[in-house]
């Protein structure tokens, strides 16, 4: 069974950084891409960050392009989205998502969610 | 960008709904797969996996959801929706980077 769980969300000040990490099991790791997909309080789905399988490519959203930075530990199955310069508009609950396969394509699986608040 | 009407719809148990998605440009790769997926997210729930590429159920999805389109023009529909089916649908594309998301569309229960 398929299963992301993710952590490291929490309250945050505007500008200051936070390390997200998806711990990942019931599938061969290195075979997947992962993204990151968040949602702001009461809006829709806006992909964030995507690794391939090796790690040896990187693609994300132009709001965050520059922040975050995606990237992934293939021996310990666990993928971070480190999180620099927060705005109030990264206030989100942010999913980890598993593709069908090394390269992308559609997400087949989500984790639960983990919620950052970037507030003073 | 992908752009799903209508933003909301009511349906009561047993009739059908549909769901259009839009692209601003055609999905259809020179590989010949659509990267056009649909998405359901339930109240307080992650999003789980309709459809992928246009028309293809993924695994447990009952037959009463169906996918049809091409190029840049895409429809979900639900042939007897059921209690179960309320919640949002996006629709979602993986032709490029950055990969986006429709809007969403809320299912509600009549």
């Amino acid at each position: 069974e398929v299963q992301l769980l993710e952590s490291g969300g929490g309250l945050v000040q505007p500008g200051g950084s936070l390390r997200l990490s998806c711990a990942a099991s019931g599938f061969t790791f290195h075979n997947y891409a992962l993204s990151w997909v968040r949602q702001a309080p009461g809006k829709g789905l806006e992909w964030v960050s995507i690794i391939t399988g090796n790690g040896g490519s990187t693609y994300s959203a132009d709001s965050v392009k520059g922040r975050f930075t995606i990237s992934r530990d293939n021996s310990k199955n666990t993928v971070y989205l480190q999180m620099n310069s927060l705005r109030a508009q990264d206030t989100a609950v942010y999913y980890c998502a598993k593709h069908r396969d090394w390269l992308g394509d559609y997400i087949d699986y989500w984790g639960q969610g983990t919620r950052v608040t970037v507030s003073s | 960008a992908m752009t799903q009407t209508p933003l909301s719809l009511a349906v009561a148990p047993g009739q059908p709904a549909s769901i259009s998605c839009k692209s601003s440009q055609s999905l259809l790769h020179t590989d010949a797969k659509t990267y056009l997926y649909w998405y359901l997210q339930k109240a307080d729930q992650s999003p789980q996996l309709l459809i992928y590429e246009v028309s293809n159920r993924f695994s447990g999805v009952p037959d009463r959801f169906s996918g049809s389109g091409s190029g840049t023009d895409f429809t979900l529909k639900i042939s007897r929706v059921e209690a179960e089916d309320l919640g949002v649908y996006y629709c979602m594309q993986t032709l490029q980077h950055p990969y986006t998301f429709g809007q969403g569309t809320k299912l509600e229960i009549k």
